[in-house]
C-alpha cells in the first residue's frame, strides 16, 4: 500500500505570493490533517478534514486555509506569505474520524517551503 | 492552558544502553497520548497511542507508559541502536470544541558507537 505522499517536495516563494500544497492519503483513510514545523515552534496543527468536511482548526491566521475533495487528497493553501511561514509543512492520514479516537496517524514526507 | 513538555532536550547514549524520555503534560480534558519518532528531514512515524484507561505500550523495544492522575508519561528504549537516533515528539489530545492535539518539542536522541 503507497504511504502518504505530498507535493511539492520543496518549494520557494516571495513575500505576499501564495501557495498551494498538496497531500494524497493511504488509499482508503478519510481523514486527513496538516501540520506546520518550525525549529522554534516544533509541531503545530493546522487543521484536519474528514470527508470533505473540515472537522478542526487549529490557531492559525484566516490566510491558512485548506480543502479535501471527493477522492480524500487534500490541498493547503496560505496566501499573503510572511517570512515566518517558511517551514516544513506535513500531511498526515487516518483511517476514521480523528476526534477522541485513538487511530494511527501516517505522516507523509511533508513539504518545506520557504519564504524569501 | 494546555501545555506538554519533554525533557531532557537532547540526549547522547552509548549503543546498546537503554534510556528513558519524559513527557509531563497540563493537558484537560485528556483523550490520548502518542509517541512519535522522527527522522530527521522525515515526517513523523507513529510508535505508540495510548488512552486514560491504558497504562502501558509496548512496540518493539519501546515502551511507553502513562499515569493520567500525575499527567506524566514516559518512553522507554532499551537495548538502544544507531537507528534510534532521531527526535522523539509526545502530543497529547483533547476533547471538547473537536479534537485538538498539544504538541512537545521533542527530546533529541543520538546513540553513538
Amino acid at each position: 500500500k503507497a504511504g502518504v505522499t505530498q507535493t511539492p517536495r520543496y518549494l520557494i516563494k516571495t513575500r505576499g505570493q501564495q501557495v498551494t500544497l498538496s497531500c494524497s492519503p493511504i488509499s482508503g483513510h478519510r481523514s486527513v490533517s496538516w501540520y506546520q514545523q518550525t525549529p522554534g515552534q516544533g509541531l503545530q496543527f493546522l487543521f484536519e478534514y474528514f470527508s470533505e468536511t473540515q472537522r478542526n482548526k487549529g490557531n492559525f491566521p484566516g490566510r491558512f486555509s485548506g480543502r479535501q475533495f471527493s477522492n480524500s487528497r487534500s490541498e493547503m493553501n496560505v496566501s499573503t506569505l510572511e517570512l515566518g511561514d517558511s517551514a516544513l509543512y506535513l500531511c498526515a492520514s487516518s483511517s476514521g474520524a480523528w476526534e477522541a479516537r485513538a487511530d494511527t496517524q501516517y505522516f507523509g514526507p511533508g513539504t518545506r517551503l520557504t519564504v524569501l | 492552558k494546555n501545555q506538554v513538555e519533554q525533557s531532557p532536550q537532547s540526549l547522547i547514549i552509548l549503543e546498546g544502553k537503554n534510556c528513558t524520555l519524559q513527557c509531563n503534560y497540563t493537558v484537560s480534558p485528556f483523550s490520548n497520548l502518542r509517541w512519535y519518532k522522527q527522522d530527521t528531514g522525515r515526517g513523523p512515524v507513529s510508535l505508540t497511542i495510548m488512552t486514560f484507561s491504558e497504562n502501558t505500550k509496548s512496540n518493539g523495544r519501546y515502551t511507553a507508559t502513562l499515569d493520567a492522575d500525575t499527567k506524566q508519561s514516559s518512553l522507554h528504549i532499551t537495548a538502544s541502536q544507531l537507528s534510534d537516533s532521531a527526535s522523539y515528539i509526545c502530543v497529547v489530545s483533547y476533547t471538547g470544541g473537536g479534537n485538538k492535539l498539544t504538541f512537545g518539542t521533542g527530546t533529541q536522541l543520538k546513540v553513538e558507537l
